[in-house]
């Protein structure tokens, strides 16, 4: 069974700091990764996909992957308030066909 | 305009009825999926679709039946609610089923059974 395994917090970090965001899956061949944001009550936002060992950035976001370790982060730098939401770790594994989620980490910023 | 639009977003019904939620997708996508969150906020796939042909096919009761008129549409149908099916159903939509596409959500429908 293929799993994608988060710490569901809360994370609190306070304004300004660096959130790190952990997530492993335990699937190999797993090929696509993807970072989500939840806000309470809203549909899943797209923040980052990756496909490729080592870091990709984009803004105050910089997703990290590590397939020896089946191991995926997210951090987010000069977080803000309005960065409190649930982080939804995916993963795309050859042969499923669609993503596999985790439960999500919350993150609370605060001011 | 909304990319993935789902109706209605909130539904409240007896145990035993039947509903249907209906999505569209105008972002020109091959594939189109139903997933479920639970109240602890598990987001599992029910259903996938590619150019109208079902490609995935969870574990789910077949109460649940997913019909896509065309590439553009994934409805839901539902027969015999049962109390545990209340949740939020997400429609969400991607340009193929390689992996390589980002999944796109709508807004979700919000399901209650009394």
């Amino acid at each position: 069974q293929k799993e994608v395994e988060q710490n569901s917090g809360p994370l609190s970090v306070p304004e300004g700091a660096i959130a790190s965001l952990n997530c492993t899956y335990s699937d190999r061949v797993s090929q696509s990764f993807f970072w989500y944001r939840q806000y309470s009550g809203k549909s899943p936002e797209l923040i980052m996909s990756i496909y490729s060992n080592g870091d990709k950035e984009d803004g105050r976001f910089t997703a990290q992957l590590n397939k020896a370790s089946q191991y995926v982060s997210l951090l987010i730098r000069d977080s803000q308030p309005s960065d409190s939401a649930t982080y939804l770790c995916a993963v795309f594994s050859r042969g499923y066909s669609t993503l596999t989620f985790g439960k999500g980490t919350m993150l609370l910023v605060s001011p | 305009d909304t990319a993935v639009s789902q109706t209605p977003k909130y539904l409240v019904t007896q145990m035993g009825n039947d509903k249907s939620i209906k999505c569209e997708q105008n972002l020109g996508h091959d594939t189109m999926y139903w997933y479920k969150q639970d109240s602890k906020k598990f987001l599992k796939i029910m259903f996938s679709y590619n150019n109208k042909e079902l490609i995935i096919n969870e574990t789910v009761p077949n109460r649940f039946s997913p019909k896509s008129p065309d590439k553009a549409h994934l409805n839901l149908h539902i027969n015999s609610l049962e109390l545990g099916d209340s949740a939020v159903y997400f429609c969400a939509s991607s340009q193929d089923s390689s992996g390589r596409s980002s999944v796109f959500f709508g807004e979700g429908s919000r399901l209650t059974v009394l």
